[in-house]
Order: structure tokens, then sequence, then C-alpha cells
């Protein structure tokens, strides 16, 4: 697609809810990212995949957070039994290759919209 | 990873220019120094990197001082379009990451 695509776009929910968020990230970008961005702060790296492999997850905050990325182009971040400590903006992004290095215009990230997460 | 200071917030008058600065005192010869910015209510979007020399793009300029310990975005006519977050960040040269770790950046005020 022409960007990256995220959905929902708002999702409300009880806490204790499992959620399922997605991102379809830009056609041919081998890598994708997961951050998670609360009001007011910068966002904050989660985990990410080269194709489908989950290359760091050190970002999760605990292991009710998963994510998967099982064909190499759209990835789910799943959040287990919700808390309202887990609202927040959940942003997605992409990047063509991670092999071109940190100097390379091919390596920098296209975020998108994000999805409001919002646990009652 | 080495850090980064930025100021919590700037204010500029628009159509002037707009000298954001950064600090990177632990910087190593390798880290490349980029810049994002995030408009209200969307997601963080690229502007501008570079190691060593200073560098141009249609967006901004990027100085880096000659000991790189230091770098200054500059926006050369600043538009009330260009009230964000920015953000300085240093990324490392490594091969299979690109992964990006944000501060809390410089919020850009602009007023007419």
């Amino acid at each position: 697609g022409a960007g990256v695509s995220q959905s929902p776009r708002y999702k409300v929910t009880k806490r204790g809810q499992d959620v399922a968020l997605r991102c379809d990230p830009i056609s041919g970008h081998v890598s994708l990212y997961w951050y998670r961005q609360a009001l007011g702060q910068g966002p904050e790296f989660l985990t990410y995949f080269n194709y489908e492999a989950q290359q760091d997850k050190s970002g999760l905050p605990n292991d009710r957070f998963s994510a998967e990325r099982p064909e190499g182009s759209i990835s789910t971040l799943t959040i287990q039994r919700t808390e309202q400590r887990d609202s927040a903006m959940y942003r997605c992004a992409s990047s063509l290759a991670p092999g071109a290095g940190a100097g390379s215009g091919a390596n920098v990230l296209t975020f998108g919209a994000g999805s409001r997460l919002t646990v009652l | 990873d080495a850090k980064t200071t930025q100021p919590n917030s700037m204010e500029s008058n628009e159509e002037e220019p707009v000298h954001l600065p950064c600090n990177h005192s632990t910087i190593s010869g390798t880290d490349y120094i980029h810049w994002y910015r995030q408009l209200p209510s969307q997601g963080p979007e690229y502007v501008i990197h570079g190691l060593t020399s200073n560098v141009n793009n249609r967006m901004a300029s990027l100085a880096i001082a000659e000991d790189r310990k230091s770098s200054t975005l500059i926006l050369h006519r600043a538009t009330l379009r260009d009230a964000a977050v920015y953000y300085c960040i240093l990324r490392v040269p490594s091969s299979n990451t690109g992964k990006l770790i944000f501060g809390q950046g410089t919020t850009l005020q602009v007023k007419p």
C-alpha cells in the first residue's frame, strides 16, 4: 500500500479482555516495528521484525504482550487480559531494508496513524 | 546507546529561521544523527540525518559540530505547519536493526 495502515484506529475495551491490533506495512518493506506512546511522551519501542522473524522483543512490558508477523507482511500485536495502564496509542512503522545501515535512506522508518487503545 | 539532550520547548515566529539544538556528548564515531518530527495527532515522520558533514534537504538543514558532540536542526522559514515535537536520535550503524529510541524531544511552537 501507499503507507502504513493500522486498524482499528480506535479500540475501547473492558479490563480483562484481549485485544488485537493490526499493522499492514508498506509493500516490500522488510522491517516492521511496534511502539507505544503515552500522552505527552515520545514513542516507546516494543518489538520489531525482519521479514517474519522477531528480532528484538526487549520492549514488550510483560508476557501479556505478544506480536507476530507470520508471513513477513501484516503483523498483529496482541494484549491479553488488558489493564487500564495499557491505555495508549500503539504505533506501527516499517522500513525498507535493515541491512542498509543507519546511514542509508532505506532504513528510514515510516509510521502509521496509530491505534488508540482505551481500557475501561 | 548514546543519549541525546534537547530543550523541552522552543518558540518561533512564522517565517523566521528556527535552530533546534541537540547535545550528544557521548556519541561514538560511527553513530548517525537522525531527526524525526511528530505533528499533532500524527505519527513521527523522518526529517533528515547525517554523520559528519552538514546536510540539506527539502525539509530542513542539519548542522553537525566538528567534534560531533552537538548538532542543530535548522528550519529556514518556519510555518505554522512546522509546529511539532522534534526528536534527535542517534542510530548505530548495525546491519540488522533499524529500531529508534525516542527521547522527550523539543516541542516547537510557531507564532503567527
